[in-house]
């Protein structure tokens, strides 16, 4: 099936740093979407990118979806504490609706002061 | 704002038992999901549902699984006769019918099978 490898798989950064994280896949997606897990909760959606080559911002946070359509990378500028946890991108084949999402492999994120 | 809602938040069955796990969609969604995470792994995908029949589903999801759309607010999802690898977190999710609606999720039932 479908296979999301996202990397850095974990990440130890000091507050106020940037971070990036990217997701690859060998197959083609038409959406891709970058969620954030904190313990004990479900995904929730930061950013959604829709066509090849999209760049959206949401506040601190930039999304790129990769012109081939097989990566998309995420970024988070000045870093805070409250950005711990866990990064999943999620790609779908299906620009239309009930859109089956593939996640990524998650990059944990830790914001040290 | 709007969000997806799950009882229990934490379930504990015995093996061998059926459980059915509940979720109130997000009011004006059509399309609803459910995912599981196993504990320390990404999410993985188990069925869509709309119009009251299932439009797709993995092959993690066989006859142990059912969805249901039992009145005009809640989905659920029974597990019969439950292993202990069913062991997870189990997340449902929301969407709009328009093309391009994002999933929302709810913030999960934890299924501990002992």
């Amino acid at each position: 099936g479908q296979q999301l490898n996202q990397s850095p798989q974990s990440m130890f950064i000091q507050e106020g740093e940037d971070v990036s994280m990217n997701c690859t896949s060998s197959s083609i997606f038409n959406t891709w979407l970058w969620y954030k897990q904190d313990p004990g909760e479900g995904p929730v959606l930061l950013i959604a990118l829709y066509k090849a080559g999209e760049l959206t911002s949401n506040g601190r946070l930039t999304a790129q979806f990769g012109i081939t359509r097989k990566d998309s990378f995420l970024n988070i500028s000045a870093s805070i504490p409250s950005d711990v946890g866990i990064y999943f991108c999620a790609g779908a084949g299906n620009t239309g609706t009930a859109s089956k999402l593939t996640f990524g492999t998650g990059t944990r994120l830790q914001v040290t002061l | 704002e709007p969000e997806v809602t799950q009882t229990p938040s934490h379930q504990v069955t015995q093996m061998g038992q059926e459980v059915i796990l509940r979720c109130v969609p997000i009011s004006n969604h059509l399309y609803f999901y459910w995912y599981r995470q196993i504990l320390g792994q990404k999410v993985e995908f188990l069925v869509s549902f709309y119009n009251n029949e299932i439009s797709e589903k993995s092959e993690i999801f066989d006859d142990q699984f059912s969805v249901e759309r039992p009145d005009g607010s809640n989905f659920t999802l029974k597990i019969r006769s439950t292993k202990l690898e069913d062991s997870a977190m189990y997340f449902c999710a929301s969407s709009e019918v328009q093309r391009n609606s994002p999933l929302h999720f709810g913030n999960g039932t934890r299924l501990t099978v002992t």
